[in-house]
Formats: structure tokens, sequence, C-alpha cells
């Protein structure tokens, strides 16, 4: 089955303990991107992957790293977490790199929540 | 980054058409999407738009875009409970595809 996996679906943690939430697909996409959702912000983009070691800056990347050394995985660490780092993290993944008449489809994981203490 | 605003709730009869409403501000808007998200889950895609078409209608979907007032609105006709929902309005721009502006989301409670 075609999906984008991520581990953990929930995490409660401390300030300042490292932590790395896995995104993992099987749709041999090139793109994949994260986002953090919010109450009354809607859904803010972190950081996007083009390829494997290709990684770019979106809304909000502040206090948080990517990594793409497979093209499968793409995951997201939290060098030292704060709780405004608290919030609702999904991962998405799509199979054109953007090109115009593609359907620019992305394709969501079932979200990982995320307190910090 | 680009402004894409929903209003927050939207009440509706089982049975009757809904109407959510979403206004962004890059011009250059490429795709515009409409995702829902329904309790516990990511989000799924109904039905994108590319900037260059007025409407797009889907079985019950039908999206409208007004490029010159930078509205774009989805509706669902014959509502029924499942599709209470949260309803997001996305955009994608001309400068970099590969960066998403999504809005607040729309509750969409629809009442037996």
């Amino acid at each position: 089955e075609a999906q984008v996996t991520q581990n953990p679906r929930y995490l409660i943690t401390v300030t300042g303990k490292k932590l790395t939430v896995t995104c993992s697909q099987n749709m041999n996409h090139e793109y994949m991107s994260w986002y953090r959702q919010d109450p009354g912000l809607g859904l803010r983009q972190i950081y996007y992957s083009m390829n494997v070691e290709v990684t770019d800056k979106g809304d909000v990347p502040e206090g948080y790293k990517v990594s793409r050394k497979e093209k499968r995985n793409f995951p997201l660490i939290l060098e030292s977490p704060s709780p405004n780092q608290t919030s609702l993290y999904f991962c998405a993944s799509r199979g054109t790199s953007g090109r115009v008449g593609g359907s620019n489809e992305q394709f969501f994981g079932p979200g990982t929540r995320l307190t910090v203490l | 980054g680009e402004d894409v605003e929903q209003s927050l709730f939207l009440s509706v009869r089982e049975g009757d058409s809904s109407v959510i409403n979403c206004t962004y501000t890059d011009s250059s808007s490429t795709y515009l999407y409409w995702y829902k998200q329904e309790p516990g889950a990511g989000l799924q895609l109904l039905t994108y738009i590319f900037s260059n078409m007025d409407m797009k209608q889907d079985q019950r979907l039908t999206v409208l875009l007004n490029k010159k007032d930078k509205h774009l609105s989805l509706r669902i006709a014959d509502t029924q409970t499942g599709d209470s929902a949260i309803y997001f309005c996305a955009e994608s721009i001309l400068t970099n595809f590969n960066k998403f502006y999504f809005g607040s989301g729309t509750k969409l409670n629809v009442k037996p």
C-alpha cells in the first residue's frame, strides 16, 4: 500500500532533550516536506527536500533540522526542543518535482503529536 | 510568507449545499488546492485547480476561482454527515512550486 509513515505518533518530552521524528514513504517520491499544524494557523511549512541531499527552508525552520540521506526517509530533528514547538507535525511527499502540468498532489502522513514540557 | 485566509467555521444541514471560501494574496499562484482533514488523520487532497482555469467540477465538488479578487471557493453539493471535517485551502506559487501556503482551515459541521 502506498503510504507515508511517521514515528512516533505521540511524544511527550522535556525542554532541551533532543528528539527525532521519522518519516518514510514507499512511493519513490523525490519531494518530501515537513509541516506543523497549530490551532487557528493552519499548516506551516518547516523544511522541504527536492531530492537526496537537497533541502531548503520553509516558512518556519527555526529550531528544526532535517536530513535527506536516502530518497525514502526525511527525519525531522529537534536539537533542543522548547514548549513553543508543541504542535502536530505532518510529513508529506510528492512524486513530481513541481513541473507545471502535473497535479502537484502531496500525500500526507498520519501526523505526530508532540508535547514539550 | 503568503497570506491565505479562510473563515473558521461553517454549519449546514444534511442535504444542503456547503460553500467554503478562501482568499489569497499572491497573484502568481499556480495551483490552488482543497484538502480535507478528518479527526485524527492527515490531510487528503480533494481537488485542485490550475490558475488559468475559472472552474472545475468533480462529482459533488465544484471549485470556482476568481483571479481578479483572488478568491477561491469550494462548493459541496448535497452535503452529507460524512463531509464533516476541516477543509484547508492551499496555494503554491510560480516562483517556487515547492513551497506551499495553507489557510487556517474551515471546520464544516453537517447537522442531520
